[in-house]
Order: structure tokens, then C-alpha cells, then sequence
């Protein structure tokens, strides 16, 4: 199985700040790598896709990065609204697999 | 608006079964790949089970092999969830989703297996 290792587990931010989440993958995986955001009580919602790609709807200040093995989410701006749980999957190997999360809190 | 609307979750004894739905709208379901996810309260995202579009490549994780099966009616709009003999770990919210890679999510339903 492919494990996805994301960093940190949990990061304290201030509106405004710009944030970067880490996603590795145990081996490659080319481009095939997912970005989610969940809110506490609330269902993921989407946010990127083939690693780079906007999902339609998603704020621009939004941004994803990298391929092979290493990846980045970036937050350019946050707002209040981005403090969230953040997933990323791998999504071309059986078994789909998840990284562990990685809780954005406020400052 | 398109739309994923999960049901069938309960609580229900070990050994048991239930038949999770997800009723799509506003697209047609038969058009794209689909998937179950699910996730322990608390915990992380864990994926079970994806079918492709044309309902030929399906595949399971392994702790749900054997017991679980995926399927679509495409009059209905509708994806299903088959679980049998239930275990208590897998107790957790389902959620299908849509997309080889997830592109839509719906709403969740509860599954508690617990006697």
C-alpha cells in the first residue's frame, strides 16, 4: 500500500497568514493527488485535484503543487473560513489511500 | 445543483447487514466513477470501495473484501453500499463521492454496529 505522510499534524495560523501543508507519498505517484477540506461536523468538500488543479468554486488563494512523490498545499491569504482539517489522497493505486490530516487552527 | 444524498445507515447488531443508498441529482450518475468513503468519528478518511463509470473496474479495500459490495441503478440515479456481516470497527460515517478523483461529496450517513 502507498502511505501518505502529511505535515504538520496540526498547525496554528492567523487570518492573513500564508500557510503550507506537506504531503509525501511512499512512492510515486505521478500527478494523481487529491486536496480536501473538512470542517468540524461537515462532509469534505474538494478543493483540488491531479495535484495542481482547481476544483470549480474554489477560492483562488487556494493552490497545490508537485508530483512524483512530494506535494504542497498552499493557503496564500487564510480566512476565517479555511480553519479546517485538510486530506490529501492518493488516487491511482489500489488502495486509495488518505494521509492522517493535518488540523489548521487559529492563533 | 448537482448533489449527492446518502441513507440507509442505523444502527444494527454485529453479524448483520444494512444497504447504504446515495441518490444523485443533478448528474448522471452512470456518467462518472463512484465511490464510498468512510470515517470513524474523530478519526481520519478512509476509502472502501470505487466502481468506474462503465461498472467494470470495482474495486475494495481490503478490510472490506468479501463483505461489502458496490453497485448502481441507473434508472434510479442511485449508488448502493451492500455491507454484510458487520463488525463493530465498522462503525463510522459513509459517504459516497463522485469522480475517479473526488470531485463531489455527499452528506454522509451514520453506521454504528454495536449490540
Amino acid at each position: 500500500d502507498i502511505q501518505m505522510t502529511q505535515s504538520p499534524s496540526s498547525l496554528s495560523a492567523s487570518v492573513g497568514d500564508r500557510v503550507t501543508i506537506t504531503c509525501r507519498a511512499s512512492q510515486d505517484i505521478s500527478n494523481y493527488l487529491a486536496w480536501f477540506q473538512q470542517r468540524p461536523g461537515k462532509a469534505p468538500k474538494s478543493l483540488i485535484y491531479v495535484a495542481s488543479s482547481l476544483q470549480s468554486g474554489v477560492p483562488s488563494r487556494f493552490s497545490g503543487s508537485g508530483s512524483g512523490t512530494d506535494f504542497t498545499l498552499t493557503i496564500s491569504s487564510l480566512q476565517p473560513e479555511d480553519f479546517a482539517t485538510y486530506y490529501c489522497q492518493q488516487y491511482n493505486n489500489y488502495p486509495l489511500t488518505f494521509g492522517q490530516g493535518t488540523r489548521l487552527e487559529i492563533k | 445543483e448537482e448533489q449527492l444524498v446518502e441513507s440507509g445507515g442505523g444502527l444494527v447488531q454485529p453479524g448483520g447487514s444494512l444497504r447504504l443508498s446515495c441518490v444523485a441529482s443533478g448528474f448522471t450518475l452512470s456518467s462518472y466513477w463512484m465511490q464510498w468513503v468512510r470515517q470513524v468519528p474523530g478519526k481520519g478518511l478512509v476509502w472502501v470501495s470505487r466502481m468506474s463509470s462503465d461498472g467494470r473496474n470495482i474495486a475494495y479495500a481490503e478490510s472490506v473484501k468479501g463483505r461489502f459490495t458496490i453497485s448502481r441503478d441507473n434508472d434510479k440515479n442511485t449508488l448502493y453500499l451492500q455491507m454484510n456481516s458487520l463488525r463493530v470497527e465498522d462503525t463510522a460515517v459513509y459517504y459516497c463521492a463522485r469522480g475517479y478523483g473526488i470531485a463531489l461529496w455527499g452528506q454522509g450517513t451514520l453506521v454504528t454496529v454495536s449490540s
